[in-house]
């Protein structure tokens, strides 16, 4: 299992970013994907994750109305789009692995390196 | 409750048992997932369920839990052990995923 985004960078406050995962190593379609978030010397923080066929997103409070997640399964790829950003959604994003459409209760098990967004003026 | 709390930090001598701990309501109803994180580095899952290793994972960490308090302990911790942790769950309506703060571990 692999999984690489992409995508980050420096953005203003109010723009918009896309952050991208690549995935590789198994059948993308059966498994939850999640974004999952690090401020710089903080937690994590759980983002968003949306289902194998794209059907059922939820998302964390502080990015409701904000972020949407999506993917292309034809691709094994999982975006970010995040618009409105605030200086508070500095951090580096996580594309990880969630649990199979044979288990719901299966844990979040594989991670990327992450990619930093920093939101500053 | 969507909380989960963790002691900020704790120290173990080296070899010697260590217990790290998370609180929260919904512990009550759902497992938690343990993490390791050493700086620079993604997470990495060390116990999930009940009390599971995934593959690579030394069998010195443990899982358990009892009512509302999920732990993770290792038993003979070893240097490279000392990392941050992190517990991780569903909150109690089962639609958010929720982290606990973390726990530094210094091993001494």
């Amino acid at each position: 299992v692999q999984l690489v985004e992409s995508g980050g960078g420096l953005v203003k406050p109010g723009g918009s970013l896309r952050l991208s995962c690549a995935a590789s190593g198994f059948t993308f379609s059966d498994y939850y994907m999640t974004w999952i978030r690090q401020a710089p010397g903080k937690g994590l923080e759980w983002v968003s994750y949306i289902n194998g066929r794209s059907s059922y997103t939820n998302y964390a409070d502080s990015v409701k109305g904000r972020f949407t997640i999506s993917r292309d399964n034809a691709q094994s790829s999982l975006y970010l789009q995040m618009n409105s950003l605030r200086a508070e959604d500095t951090a580096v994003y996580f594309c990880a692995r969630g649990w199979s459409r044979y288990d719901s209760s299966g844990p979040i098990d594989y991670w990327g390196q992450g990619t930093l967004v920093t939101v500053s003026s | 409750s969507s909380e989960l709390t963790q002691d900020p930090s704790v120290s173990v001598a080296l070899g010697q048992t260590v217990r790290i701990t998370c609180q929260g309501d919904s512990l009550r109803i759902y497992y938690a997932s343990w993490y390791q994180q050493k700086p620079g580095q993604a997470p990495v899952l060390v116990i999930y369920g009940k009390n599971n290793r995934p593959s690579g994972i030394p069998d010195r960490f443990s899982g358990s839990s009892s009512g509302n308090t999920t732990s993770l302990t290792i038993t003979g911790a070893q240097a490279e052990d000392e990392a941050d942790y992190y517990c991780n769950s569903r909150d109690s309506t089962g639609n958010h995923l929720v982290f606990g703060g973390g726990t530094k571990l210094t091993v001494l």
